[in-house]
This record gives C-alpha cells, sequence and structure tokens, in this order.
C-alpha cells in the first residue's frame, strides 16, 4: 500500500543554514511526489512536485527536492533558511490514480536567530 | 490571484448543533476535497468530488458528516449533530484534472474553517 513517512517530528536550524527535510515513500508504480508547506494558522501551500522527467525540482521560496527511485526519497532542501520558513512541511504521494493524496505526518521546523 | 475561500474560518458550537462548512473552489476547477486536521491524526481526506459528483467519501463518518456540491462554485460539509471529537480544522482544496494527462493534479487548499465544538 502506498505510503509517506518523514522520519523528523521537528527540527530546528540556525538562520542561514542549510536544510533537508526527509522523505520516504512506498508506491508501486512511479510516483507523483509533492511538498506542502502549512505556515501557522494557513492552509496548505504547494512548494513543488515531481511528476517525471528531472529528478531535480525547483520549487517556490528557493525550496528544491530530489527524487532518488533507488532510495525511495523525495527529499528537500534548501541553501540558506530564512526565519520566515518556520512552519511545518508535508510530504504527499498519491494514493492510488484519481486525485486522492496521502500526507506524511509532516516535519515541524523551527529557525532560531 | 485565485484562491480557493472557506467559512467560516472560526466556529465555535455545542454539542449536538449543526455545523456547516462552505467551500468556493477556484473558479474552472473541476475536484474538491474536504480534509481533517488534528494533532493526533494529521492530515485525513474526508470525501472527494470531480465534476460536482461524488467520487470518494470513504474517508468520512457516515451517520454524521455529509458532503455535498450545489454547484460548481460551492462545496458545503455538515455536521449533524456534532461531537466535541469533531474539533479539528477542516480544509477545502481544489483542483484540475486535464483529461488524459495522467490522473495527479495539484491541490490548492484553502485556509481552514477551525472547529471547536464544546
Amino acid at each position: 500500500a502506498q505510503s509517506v513517512t518523514q522520519p523528523d517530528i521537528h527540527i530546528t536550524v540556525s538562520e542561514g543554514a542549510s536544510l533537508e527535510l526527509r522523505c520516504n515513500y512506498s508506491y508501486g508504480a512511479t510516483p507523483y511526489l509533492f511538498w506542502y508547506v502549512q505556515s501557522p494558522g494557513q492552509g496548505l501551500q504547494l512548494l513543488l512536485k515531481y511528476f517525471s522527467g528531472d529528478t531535480l525540482v525547483q520549487g517556490i521560496k528557493g525550496f528544491e527536492a530530489e527524487f532518488k527511485r533507488s532510495q525511495s526519497s523525495f527529499n528537500l532542501r534548501k541553501p540558506s533558511v530564512h526565519w520566515s520558513d518556520a512552519a511545518e512541511y508535508f510530504c504527499a504521494v498519491p494514493y492510488n490514480q484519481g486525485g486522492k493524496l496521502i500526507f506524511g505526518q509532516g516535519t515541524e521546523l523551527s529557525v532560531k536567530p | 490571484d485565485a484562491r480557493v475561500t472557506q467559512t467560516p474560518r472560526h466556529k465555535v458550537t455545542e454539542m449536538g448543533q449543526e455545523v456547516t462548512m462552505r467551500c468556493q473552489p477556484i473558479l474552472g476547477h473541476n475536484t474538491v476535497f474536504w480534509y481533517r486536521q488534528t494533532m493526533m491524526q494529521g492530515l485525513e481526506l474526508l470525501a472527494y468530488f470531480r465534476n460536482r459528483a461524488p467520487l470518494d467519501d470513504s474517508g468520512m463518518p457516515k451517520d454524521r458528516f455529509s458532503a455535498e456540491m450545489p454547484d460548481a462554485t460551492l462545496a458545503t460539509l455538515k455536521i449533524q449533530p456534532s461531537e466535541p471529537r469533531d474539533s479539528a480544522v477542516y480544509f477545502c482544496a481544489s483542483g484540475y484534472l486535464l483529461a488524459g494527462e495522467g490522473e495527479e493534479e495539484t491541490q490548492y487548499f484553502g485556509p481552514g474553517t477551525r472547529l471547536l465544538v464544546l
């Protein structure tokens, strides 16, 4: 069955430091993969998505993610974190074809000055 | 800037009362999703519609929850009667599935309705 695991519940990084948030998935075929961000009190906003093609995907706000089939991973990265990046980040994979997404439990990112 | 809108943004009610949450999807989108978010369960899909037809409501407690799309610009989620365990943030999301392009469309989320049932 399809599943998504975000191993890190909470991560703290210093402003200006690099960031990597982990996402591992289980999916039968070539997956579609998504990263969403949720700021406090807000809905989810799409950061980036992978459908096919280049395995390094660029998103908004300076984020990127790399699809690694051999590791079943789709980790999110940012070279230099800003205080405004503090939020919760969700990785998602389709349940089956047809629009349903399975979300990971989320990783809460704190940014210290 | 097209956005999904949800009303009300906050709702406090007493157990046993009816709660109706509304969602206006992005104009032109043909898929609408309802999610519930709690600390314990995370994000759960309750139901979704495509072209106003319900496709899957297996995540929704049928005895008290109902979801409808009276028209293409309005989706509703109703709880009757409400219970304290329904306290959560309810999100609506919409997307557009382009026929022949594969089955995965991007979902755009509304700001949510924060529900507290006392």
